[in-house]
């Protein structure tokens, strides 16, 4: 079992549309989680942590995590052609001192 | 401020060579750490460095090595170079490596190894 998950996809979603990414995570022990977006060709750069349990909403993104499930996810609403790219979640434990990537979704919004 | 530097940003080698790859965090930031990135596995942790030590690393063969020097920077070495270390080495910094810290990514070396 991979530490971190994710469906692969492609997601694809039209415009102005809800783009939903999901992300299950193995060790009970992780503390933080992260989604990064990694456009082609560039660097993953950070969208969205979450610390504990609910939800997070900082503009059209919205975390959610759910240790007991350990599942974390991703709402990104009024998806727009620009938020087509690569969704990495990741995950650290205390003290383990390393951040584990999921394979990532690619998420394609349609015009 | 200058982000992560990442030096070379391609090296193309040939199986049975050594490279040497360089980083350069964020000032002030004290935690390195690697990644190895391709397209099948994602991105893999390599090790992660803060203050001269490894404090952690990945599931990778002894021929991956590194160091992280006084003033932060890391270099990491991979010897004994195959065609699968074919990938994008991606250097991450973040200012103590602590749980709730975001990661700071360079660019890259793409590595191609013939």
């Amino acid at each position: 079992q991979k530490e971190v998950e994710q469906n692969s996809g492609p997601l694809s979603v039209p415009e102005g549309a809800i783009a939903s990414l999901n992300c299950t995570y193995s060790d009970r022990g992780s503390q933080s989680f992260f989604w990064y977006r990694q456009y082609s060709g560039k660097s993953p750069e950070l969208i969205m942590s979450i610390y504990s349990n609910g939800d997070k909403e900082d503009g059209r993104f919205t975390a959610q995590l759910n240790k007991a499930s350990q599942y974390v996810s991703l709402l990104i609403r009024d998806s727009q052609p620009s938020d087509s790219a690569t969704y990495l979640c990741a995950v650290r434990n205390t003290g383990g001192f390393k951040t584990i990537f999921g394979a990532g979704t690619r998420l394609f919004v349609k015009a | 401020k200058a982000g992560v530097t990442q030096t070379p940003r391609y090296l193309i080698k040939t199986r049975g060579q050594q490279v040497t790859l360089s980083c350069s965090p964020i000032s002030g930031h004290r935690s390195v750490s690697w990644y190895q990135q391709t397209p099948g596995q994602g991105l893999q942790f390599l090790f992660e460095y803060f203050s001269e030590t490894q404090r952690n690393k990945g599931n990778f063969p002894g021929r991956f090595s590194g160091r992280q020097f006084s003033n932060s920077r890391s270099e990491m070495n991979v010897s004994t170079l195959e065609l699968g270390d074919s990938a994008l080495y991606l250097c991450a910094s973040s200012p103590a490596g602590t749980t709730n810290e975001k990661l700071f990514f360079g660019s890259g070396t793409q590595l191609s190894v013939l």
